[in-house]
């Protein structure tokens, strides 16, 4: 089983949609869990981290399921600016190592 | 907005020469790190590195890699003799702490891409 898994997509969606991406993850031992996003050949950069009671930045609202395992990325009124790959990270206790999924692809389109 | 910042940007080399990659991580973080990305695949850590020494290192990183923070700005990452395998980007990233339950949050280079022939 993967370490962590996510849909690669990509998610075609028009401006101003709501997308949700999921995330699973498969040590119990995991600690800290991170959404970054990934624009074509540059650097992953932290969108946020993803506290146990969730939390929300402007149009992004993050959720985390520890029984489940299972973190989410909600985005609100898409934007062009949206399009990205966008990476589920986590950092296990008492590593220091992010252990990154492969991404989601999200295309929105005018 | 302090950043973490990586040169070359793009290096090509032969097989079997070594190469040296270069970041300069934020300047009040503690932690630093390598990761790589093969082309369509997802970013995998190479070492972590604290106190002039490495903390933690996974299997890709055998005794072809080294690491080195030869002052008290530079951070590299030493590839002795270069495969055709090692062609990818890579990443230096920095830390503010390990705080243990904390979260460690990581920023990121914008990447050496790093092509072997």
């Amino acid at each position: 089983r993967k370490e962590v898994e996510q849909d690669p997509g990509p998610f075609n969606v028009p401006e101003g949609a709501t997308v949700a991406f999921n995330c699973t993850y498969s040590n119990s031992a995991s600690q800290s869990f991170f959404w970054y996003r990934q624009d074509c050949r540059k650097e992953p950069k932290l969108l946020m981290s993803v506290y146990s009671s969730g939390n929300e930045d402007g149009r992004f609202t993050a959720q985390l399921n520890r029984a489940s395992q299972y973190i989410s990325l909600l985005i609100r009124d898409s934007k062009l600016s949206d399009s990205a790959t966008y990476l589920c990270v986590v950092n296990m206790a008492g590593f220091q190592k992010l252990v990154f999924g492969t991404g989601t692809r999200l295309l929105v389109s005018p | 907005e302090p950043e973490v910042t990586q040169t070359p940007s793009h290096q090509v080399t032969q097989m079997g020469q070594e190469v040296i990659l270069r970041c300069v991580p934020i300047s009040n973080h503690l932690y630093f790190y390598w990761y790589r990305q093969i082309l369509g695949q997802k970013v995998e850590f190479l070492v972590s590195f604290y106190n002039n020494e490495i903390s933690e290192k996974s299997e890709i990183f055998d005794d072809q890699f080294s690491v080195e923070r030869p002052d008290g700005s530079n951070f590299t990452l030493k590839i002795r003799s270069t495969k055709l395998e090692d062609s990818a980007m890579y990443f230096c990233a920095s830390s503010e702490a390990y705080r243990g339950e904390s979260y460690n949050e990581q920023f990121f280079g914008p990447g050496t891409r790093l092509t072997v022939l």
